[in-house]
């Protein structure tokens, strides 16, 4: 069955670079959330997305934005990169309405240098 | 605001002992409850969920949950742990609105169990 994917797995980028982030969620999922998981941390909530539209938003930083395009993809842009931004950022996808819950992406794991 | 608080930060385990790690939430209306577990360097994986019905909730690998609502628990068990089962457990809780509310985790317990 197909998964939620996401680009690239790996990223390294210096400070103050830009870094653009992708996710697919599972076919006919209209819901996308972002989260941003430190190292030994729990994950922490960034954005939602539900039919393109913003549907909620958490600790995201103002240097980040993100978008849900017609296709349902996502994107989690990330501006000015700082050392802290370290971190694992995974995506889930669900479908509203239903019981099916969310499903996790591998992540990306961003090393700012 | 909602929480969800898990008792033990770092559990250590013999294989074949039982396990049993606690969640209580902070949440007075209806929730849906999650246990993830991450393997090390992996993704999130979903061991099992409760929406309705049974409180007792039985998922992969053995696991199973029992929702308390008098308690406002979701606590793990499984009777006997492998090796394999090293790893980082997170519960989760959003509220029941159809669906697309954000994913609000505990601090999550790393087990770590020894041959």
């Amino acid at each position: 069955a197909a998964g939620v994917i996401q680009s690239p797995r790996h990223l390294i980028k210096e400070k103050r670079e830009t870094a653009t982030l992708k996710c697919y969620p599972i076919p006919r999922h209209d819901t996308v959330y972002w989260y941003q998981q430190g190292p030994g941390q729990d994950p922490q909530f960034l954005i939602s997305f539900y039919e393109k539209m913003q549907s909620d938003k958490g600790s995201i930083p103002d240097r980040f934005s993100a978008q849900q395009f017609s296709d349902y993809h996502s994107e989690l842009n990330m501006s000015s990169l700082e050392l802290g931004d370290s971190a694992l950022y995974f995506c889930a996808s669900s479908l509203v309405g239903t019981d099916y819950g969310y499903t996790f992406g591998s992540g990306t794991r961003l090393t700012v240098v | 605001a909602q929480s969800v608080s898990q008792h033990n930060h770092h559990v250590i385990l013999s294989e074949a002992a039982s396990l049993e790690l606690g969640c209580n939430y902070s949440y007075g209306g209806t929730v849906n409850l999650f246990w993830y577990v991450q393997y090390p360097g992996q993704h999130l994986q979903l061991l099992l969920k409760y929406f309705s019905g049974d409180p007792l909730v039985k998922g992969i690998k053995g696991f199973e949950a029992e929702f308390i609502k008098s308690k406002f628990s979701f606590n793990l068990r499984k009777p006997s742990v492998q090796w394999s089962d090293t790893a980082e457990y997170f519960c989760a809780v959003t509220p029941f609105s159809g669906g697309y509310n954000k994913l609000i985790f505990g601090a999550g317990t790393r087990l770590a169990v020894h041959p």
